[in-house]
């Protein structure tokens, strides 16, 4: 059974980098055809798709948000990460990292999600 | 105006059927997409349920019960997600979802309640 859990800094400061990892159990990040998303919802309200990361490296992101974002793979440590620049009080939300099959398909599995809060 | 609209709530009884609506903005055929569909709980990730482009390109997400159903209503531009049965613990919200223009779109949620 593959597991995803978010980890990092629940508070950040406004003009700061927000930055998240998730890391990747019961099964290989390495392992092709799926595709590790990061997904955000604000507080009491819908999903918004953040960018994905293939294990090799290749990355796409939403083009709402990619002038901020980077996101980026550790095939060693089973883990692939979010950096989000620049931050508002508007990127307050829960952060999910998810796993999705193919580049375009279904998130079949999803972490907790971590509630990241910017305020100074 | 929003890519993927969806009503924000609905209320049935328990044993009734719920049909829940993902509308697509004008311009954006519905026939050419896969919708997929999410059931989120209080405090919890979303949940894949079902993906449906047509009958002959569905699938049901593992373990989901098969009282869940995707189809589409081509003349209203929208994804369908139909629950059969209703029960208590079908009580969450309820995301449809699609990938448009190079990006993952989420529509706007509906709130189930099974009074």
């Amino acid at each position: 059974q593959v597991q995803l859990q978010e980890s990092g800094p629940g508070l950040v400061k406004p003009s700061q980098t927000l930055s998240l990892t998730c890391t990747v159990s019961g099964g290989s990040i390495s392992s092709g055809g799926y595709y590790w998303s990061w997904i955000r919802q604000h507080p009491g309200k819908g999903l918004e798709w953040i960018g994905y990361i293939y294990y090799s490296g290749s990355t796409y992101y939403n083009p709402s948000l990619k002038s901020r974002v980077t996101i980026s793979v550790d095939t060693s440590k089973n883990q692939f990460s979010l950096k989000l620049s620049s931050v508002t009080a508007a990127d307050t939300a829960v952060y999910y990292c998810a796993r999705g099959y193919n580049w375009n398909d279904e998130f079949d599995y999803w972490g907790q999600g971590t509630l990241v809060t910017v305020s100074s | 105006q929003a890519v993927l609209t969806q009503p924000s709530s609905l209320s049935a009884s328990p044993g009734a059927s719920a049909s829940l609506t993902c509308t697509l903005r004008s311009g954006i055929n519905v026939g050419t997409y896969r919708i997929y569909w999410y059931q989120q709980k209080p405090g919890s990730p979303p949940q894949y349920l079902l993906r449906y482009k047509s009958d002959s390109d569905k699938q049901q997400g593992s373990g989901v019960p098969s009282r869940f159903s995707g189809s589409k209503d081509a003349s209203a531009n929208a994804g369908i997600l139909l629950i059969s049965g209703l029960q208590s613990e079908d009580e969450a919200d309820y995301y449809c979802m699609i990938w448009h223009s190079s990006a993952y779109v989420f529509g706007t949620g509906t709130k189930v309640t099974v009074l």
